[in-house]
């Protein structure tokens, strides 16, 4: 099956400018994640979507960052305005539902999308 | 309570010795504790998970051995190889309503010397 897709892979922009990052999840995956990855530190969750809806949004700075899951299948992440500290790779990640007691939920993590903030 | 502390930060070992990373958590309600692998340049991967009633799992050659009281679980990869070189992080799941979350360690950056 194919995997997460991301895009753009890289993208550079000037602080106070605004910037939009894409995913296409796992075909039939229910649940959508969007994790900041700051250089040399492990993922940190921003958003999770079930379905079109959000069920965790507790550590998105939302004065700055929004998300939006179309029809419960591609999101769209966007920062405005972006700051020199929002220099991170974002990765999108999908999973089909809740863990079991014989089997793990897993994670199917995007490549990443590395933006640097000048 | 929601931490998932790692250790060490950056690991060096020889083609054919043991790597072991180590991790702690504080929160009891965890119900999963996977561990990913990432390569520079992707997205981390899911290399094996145990669940906390489980003391030891073992696929090849990467092994979790888990300890409830202690609140610890550790990764061992036997006879590493230079293809092991990437960054391990250890996550803890967390499920709620109809919804699971993983917390991450900071990572271990591990080189495998040939």
């Amino acid at each position: 099956e194919a995997g997460v897709a991301q895009s753009p892979r890289y993208k550079i922009i000037e602080k106070r400018q605004s910037v939009a990052f894409w995913c296409n999840p796992i075909s039939g995956h229910a649940t959508l994640y969007w994790y900041q990855q700051i250089l040399g530190q492990g993922p940190k969750l921003l958003i999770q979507f079930q379905n079109n809806g959000v069920v965790d949004d507790s550590q998105l700075p939302k004065d700055r960052f929004s998300a939006e899951r179309l029809k419960g299948v591609d999101s769209t992440l966007k920062i405005q305005p972006a700051k020199l500290e929002d220099s991170a790779v974002y990765l999108c990640a999908s999973s089909r539902g809740l863990a079991t007691l014989s089997s793990y939920n897993e994670q199917f993590f995007g490549p990443g999308t590395r933006l640097t903030v000048l | 309570q929601q931490q998932v502390k790692q250790s060490p930060q950056s690991l060096i070992v020889q083609k054919g010795g043991i790597s072991i990373i180590n991790c702690a958590y504080e929160n009891t309600a965890f119900d999963y504790f996977p561990w990913y692998q990432q390569f520079p340049g992707k997205g981390p991967a899911l290399l094996i998970a145990i669940r906390p009633d489980v003391s030891e799992k073992k696929e090849g050659r990467f092994t979790i051995s888990f300890n409830k009281s202690a609140k610890q679980f550790s990764l061992h990869i036997m006879d590493s190889q230079p293809g092991d070189s990437a960054t391990y992080f250890c996550a803890a799941s967390l499920a709620y309503s109809s919804a699971s979350k993983i917390i991450f360690g900071s990572g271990t950056r591990l080189s495998i010397r040939p």
